[in-house]
């Protein structure tokens, strides 16, 4: 089964420094992968996702995340923060088959972002 | 368009009452999920159906029912709630693809049980 791990449970940067989300992946076949952001008090909303093309996704806001199978890894990052940044973030991956619609998610990195 | 929208925002229970959760979604999408989030455990799977008149079980589905009587709503229901169920409710709905089930979720439920 698909799995997702998420480090650093809670990550602060300072307004108009880089942001790096990481997140690590299992899967026994090439996945989707999927970055969500949730911000206080709302739903889940898509931040951009990898299908098999291209290895470098840009996003929504400025972010992008990069696919790399050898490493098992799909970081998000965005070059400068912003204070609309802060918000928690859920790395995603897609199931194994098709008819299994069931993604595994990351437990999500909560993003403090620092004036 | 309104995507996904769930009824009630809020509510407050008391131990070993009911209550039904509503989502609706108007993109016509197949597929239809419950979950809840708690601090700490990302969101897990209640529940999910395939289509209309189809549900089945995720991670976490004892205490939960669901239905699927119309493809455009989905319930949860909660027949006797503990306050274990204390949490905030998702759904979320997609298409039916290959492989890329990107999927459109609700605002939330707030529910505490006390």
């Amino acid at each position: 089964a698909q799995s997702v791990t998420q480090l650093d449970s809670h990550v602060s940067v300072s307004e108009g420094t880089p942001v790096l989300l990481r997140c690590n992946y299992s899967s026994s076949y090439s996945p989707s992968l999927f970055w969500y952001v949730q911000h206080p008090n709302k739903g889940l909303q898509l931040l951009l996702k990898y299908t098999s093309a291209a290895t470098l996704v840009k996003g929504i806001n400025g972010f992008e995340a990069e696919f790399k199978k050898s490493e098992t890894s799909f970081h998000l990052t965005k070059p400068s923060a912003h204070m609309s940044d802060a918000a928690e973030y859920f790395c995603v991956v897609s199931p194994e088959y098709y008819g299994n619609n069931r993604l595994a998610f990351g437990k999500g990195n909560q993003v403090v972002v620092i004036p | 368009n309104a995507g996904v929208t769930q009824t009630p925002k809020f509510r407050v229970l008391k131990t070993g009452q009911s209550m039904t959760l509503l989502c609706a979604q108007d993109m016509n999408h197949e597929y239809m999920y419950w979950y809840r989030q708690d601090p700490g455990m990302g969101l897990r799977l209640i529940h999910y159906s395939v289509g209309e008149g189809t549900t089945a079980k995720g991670e976490v589905p004892d205490g939960y029912n669901v239905s699927r009587l119309k493809k455009q709503n989905f319930l949860l229901g909660l027949e006797s709630a503990a306050p274990s169920q204390t949490s905030v409710y998702f759904c979320a709905s997609s298409f039916s693809r290959d492989y890329i089930h990107e999927q459109y979720f609700g605002p939330g439920t707030r529910l505490t049980v006390t």
